[in-house]
């Protein structure tokens, strides 16, 4: 069965500073989809970033990029300088398939100093 | 993006009596909706999967007789706790997925939440 891990309970780094943030995962597909989602205190679910494992160029948008290391099922979320609206838990989720039930990691929360 | 609304936002019943929670899309049709249960400071915890027309199906410990998941239409799936108890108390998130047959990828798109209060 996959499994997602995130071992980082809270991570905390100063305002415009980067910060990233570890999971890692464990399947026997080849083939499937890593995520990053954001929930701020709102609790609304943001996809923030996506990366396709087939794909060996790490996903990036805008101030966030990812590390996609696939022999060592690892799925790093850096955050570069960060902003006081980037204060949220950060989930890792992991989906194979186009009809995927995604799996979570325990989250992050991500605190940001001003 | 794609829009997911969830009605009622919060809700606060009294022990026993029931409690329906509406999920739509709103400008696309929903082929699968997902339902999920989130405790305070705790990852999502998925409870059913749902397709239209289908009988919903149930994560391993999710009481089909106590959380009753209707998918009557493709912009339309509802989440009714019976006979609530305290311990029902939670945050409930939903997601709706249009599924292209053939893609590669369908992307998820999740509602705001509802914040259920047994007392």
């Amino acid at each position: 069965a996959q499994t997602v891990t995130q071992s980082q309970p809270e991570m905390s780094v100063q305002e415009a500073e980067t910060v990233t943030l570890s999971c890692t995962y464990d399947t026997s597909e080849s083939d499937y989809y890593l995520f990053w989602y954001k929930q701020p205190p709102s609790r609304q679910m943001i996809l923030v970033i996506r990366q396709e494992a087939y794909k060996q160029q790490n996903a990036t948008e805008n101030r966030f990029s990812v590390n996609f290391q696939k022999a060592a099922k690892s799925f790093s979320l850096k955050i570069s300088d960060s902003q006081l609206g980037d204060a949220a838990m950060y989930f890792c989720a992991y989906g194979t398939g186009s009809n995927y039930q995604l799996i979570w990691g325990a989250g992050t929360k991500l605190i940001i100093k001003p | 993006g794609a829009v997911v609304s969830q009605h009622p936002s919060r809700v606060i019943c009294k022990s026993g009596t029931s409690v329906k929670i509406e999920c739509r899309s709103l400008d696309f049709q929903a082929t699968t909706m997902f339902w999920y249960r989130q405790f305070p400071k705790q990852s999502l915890m998925l409870m059913a999967t749902s397709n239209e027309g289908s009988k919903a199906t149930y994560e391993q410990g999710v009481e089909k007789d106590k959380f009753l998941i209707n998918h009557a239409s493709l912009t339309l799936s509802t989440l009714t706790v019976t006979s609530a108890h305290p311990e029902d108390s939670s945050f409930y998130i939903c997601s709706a997925r249009q599924d292209y047959r053939g893609a590669a990828y369908n992307e998820q798109f999740f509602g705001p939440g509802t914040r259920l209060t047994v007392l």
